[in-house]
């Protein structure tokens, strides 16, 4: 039974416009939510994170939501460039896991077209 | 190093052969995780090392696989007698304590024929 799911296996976007990627999740002890961005023959780097006390985080470019009521969270990417295209992966955490075990979904291939 | 190393990048086992992959964490981070990576999946959790001590195994899909981290730093998986269903991306992540992000190496692929 998959705890996180990426419902959309890819994305394909204009350059300037604006991704939206999407992360469902069903444990309600997930508390901490992380995006990672994965280049092909790379590791995944973390991209930007949310904690469950808030519904919002910026940082530059990239905006996370969260609606915890829905077990939902989203990635905004604004303006798309193509630097950007690559599989980004929800990966929830709970905080009170041993550890920083991160539970991660199947992933979203972002294309961003010239 | 500045970031955290994995080898070999690329592993070619015959079925039966045991192998083991190494990771070098980034120097002085206290936890480190593994991660195994069928194609077109994320990655799942196999196992943690906090310093030496392996706190959660429950990830490892069968006891032909066995993880050490003898000095709390580089870390060793090893998977024994080889099955093609092994085969996936490895990858290893660290981080400098709890409620940090982790840094992931560039993964060991491993490909069982």
């Amino acid at each position: 039974d998959q705890q996180v799911k990426q419902n959309s296996p890819s994305l394909s976007v204009q350059e300037g416009r604006i991704s939206i990627l999407n992360c469902d999740y069903t444990n309600s002890m997930f508390d901490y939510f992380l995006w990672y961005k994965k280049y092909p023959a790379e590791g995944p780097t973390f991209l930007i994170s949310i904690s469950s006390i808030k519904d919002k985080n910026e940082d530059g470019r990239f905006t996370v939501f969260l609606n915890k009521s829905a077990k939902h969270l989203s990635l905004h990417i604004v303006p798309s460039q193509p630097g950007d295209s690559a599989v980004y992966f929800c990966a929830p955490n709970a905080l009170n896991n041993a550890g920083n075990m991160l539970t991660f979904g199947g992933g979203t291939r972002l294309m961003v077209k010239p | 190093g500045a970031g955290v190393s994995q080898s070999p990048r690329y592993k070619v086992a015959k079925r039966g052969q045991d192998v083991a992959l190494r990771c070098d964490p980034i120097s002085g981070h206290v936890s480190l995780f593994w991660y195994q990576q069928a194609l077109g999946q994320g990655p799942e959790f196999l196992t943690y090392f906090q310093n030496e001590a392996q706190l959660d195994k429950s990830g490892l899909p069968s006891d032909r696989f066995f993880a050490e981290r003898p000095e709390g730093s580089v870390s060793t998986l090893k998977i024994q007698r080889t099955q093609q269903e092994d085969s996936a991306v490895y990858l290893c992540a660290s981080h400098p304590n709890t409620n940090t992000e982790a840094f992931f190496g560039q993964g060991t692929r491993l490909t069982v024929v």
